[in-house]
């Protein structure tokens, strides 16, 4: 069964582009968290994705912003990249919402902002 | 408000000697715990979940921790560490009223001398 699977691995953009990042999660799971990892604020919660909806949001600015697809693949954007962007998104699948389960994480992708 | 605090951001033992990571939490509800662990440029992994039930969980890898309610504890143990456990640790807490995300401690850092 292969795993979460993210898309690109590293990436480097300059400071006022924009970046997508892409997240395939384990079959049949269909809830997509998005985290960013930094070494100065550790593991935040950016959204998780249920069903095409967006079901929790963390305190990121607009210009993060997130979809799921039907088959339940999702995206994340950030527009208007600034410095303090850098950092390792993480995604993680689940079976479903309001669940006991463990979240299933991906590799990450290493976003660095020049 | 829900918070997860690790004590310690690197902790060192000796291989052979007892792993010892201290997770506390703060929650007017019973959580649901968890411990992640992160190796240098990859996801994260489930190392051992609490839900309900017994309160000594048993983990991979020879981990297990120990839900204490009273103290508002969840420490990670192992008996003897091996040099491939030296990674980061994060303990999680999950709470189904506060909209059921995942929220992560800092983490630590172990590691394992020879």
């Amino acid at each position: 069964k292969a795993g979460v699977t993210q898309t690109p691995r590293y990436l480097i953009k300059t400071r006022g582009q924009q970046v997508t990042l892409s997240c395939s999660p384990i079959s049949g799971h269909r809830s997509v968290s998005w985290y960013q990892q930094t070494p100065g604020q550790g593991l935040q919660f950016l959204f998780e994705y249920f069903s095409e909806t967006q079901r929790n949001k963390g305190n990121f600015p607009g210009r993060f912003s997130g979809r799921q697809f039907s088959n339940s693949r999702s995206e994340m954007n950030v527009s208007t990249l600034e410095l303090g962007d850098s950092a390792l998104y993480l995604c993680a699948s689940s079976l479903a919402l309001a669940n006991t389960g463990e979240l299933f994480f991906g590799e990450g992708s290493r976003l660095t902002v020049l | 408000a829900q918070s997860v605090t690790q004590l310690g951001s690197h902790v060192s033992v000796s291989e052979g000697a007892l792993v010892l990571l201290r997770c506390n939490y703060s929650s007017s509800v019973p959580p649901y715990l968890f411990w992640y662990v992160q190796y240098p440029n990859q996801g994260l992994q489930l190392l051992l979940k609490y839900t309900t039930g017994a309160t000594l969980v048993k983990g991979i890898n020879g981990f297990e921790a120990e839900f204490k309610k009273s103290e508002t504890s969840f420490h990670l143990t192992k008996p003897s560490a091996h040099m491939s456990d030296a990674a980061e640790y994060f303990c999680a807490v999950r709470i189904l009223e506060y909209g059921n995300k995942l929220v992560f401690g800092a983490g630590t850092i172990l590691r394992v001398k020879s």
